[in-house]
């Protein structure tokens, strides 16, 4: 198994939902990401688990919270989400070593009304 | 990260060969050059990523300058499915961001018919 699978692969939610977004991967990769992309941007990192362990948040806001809970998984749990939250959120997972390259998901378009 | 500078976007071909190229002159000499692309509404697709030396794999072929400070993506035959975004990123191995991966602009290549 060669891929990062997310689900879902669309969200639409309103602003007091308490939603959950899904990463998974099998190629026991030690390094697992989410990304977020707004249209026409390049995708901005959100935080870095390595080990099941947050190692970076790049300051997101706290209605944003990930949670790693194997080597295999990640979540990231959304509540109280803005309309400007809208983006497409992508995982993605890689050995950690440089000489790697990252494996990234399709994404969750996500949508908040 | 250090810095790339590519352009913003490039025409080509249909079965012409297509370089794309990126400056990294603030390159340090553990930072790997990393190229990825995104499709239409797709994550990031690793392509090919090199330290010092020219790489080539079944998606493209990676030339670096000798004095590492620019490098370039060379698309031997162009399809229709290479249109896309392509990033030109470096990795650095400077410790908590270790597992770093951070996005320019990069290029958006459109193929012609």
């Amino acid at each position: 198994d060669t891929e990062v699978t997310q689900t879902p692969k669309h969200l639409v939610m309103g602003m007091t939902n308490k939603k959950s977004l899904k990463c998974e991967q099998h190629m026991g990769h030690r390094a697992m990401y989410w990304y977020k992309q707004k249209a026409k941007k390049p995708p901005e990192l959100m935080f870095v688990y390595s080990y099941e362990k947050l190692s970076i948040n790049e300051s997101v806001p706290s209605r944003f919270s990930p949670e790693c809970p194997n080597s295999s998984l990640l979540n990231l749990h959304l509540h109280a989400l803005q309309p400007e939250d809208s983006a497409l959120y992508l995982c993605a997972s890689s050995h950690g070593d440089l000489n790697y390259g990252y494996t990234f998901g399709s994404g969750t378009r996500l949508t908040v009304v | 990260d250090a810095k790339t500078t590519q352009p913003n976007s490039m025409e080509s071909n249909e079965e012409e060969p297509v370089h794309l190229p990126c400056n990294h002159s603030t390159i340090s000499g553990t930072d790997y050059i990393h190229w990825y692309r995104q499709l239409p509404s797709q994550g990031p697709e690793y392509v090919i990523h090199g330290l010092t030396s020219n790489v080539n794999n079944r998606m493209a072929s990676l030339a670096i300058a000798e004095d590492r400070k620019s490098s370039t993506l060379i698309l031997h035959r162009a399809t229709l499915r290479d249109a896309a975004v392509y990033y030109c990123i470096l990795r650095t191995d400077s410790g908590g961001s270790n597992y770093k991966l951070t996005f320019g602009k990069g290029t958006l290549l459109t193929v012609n018919p």
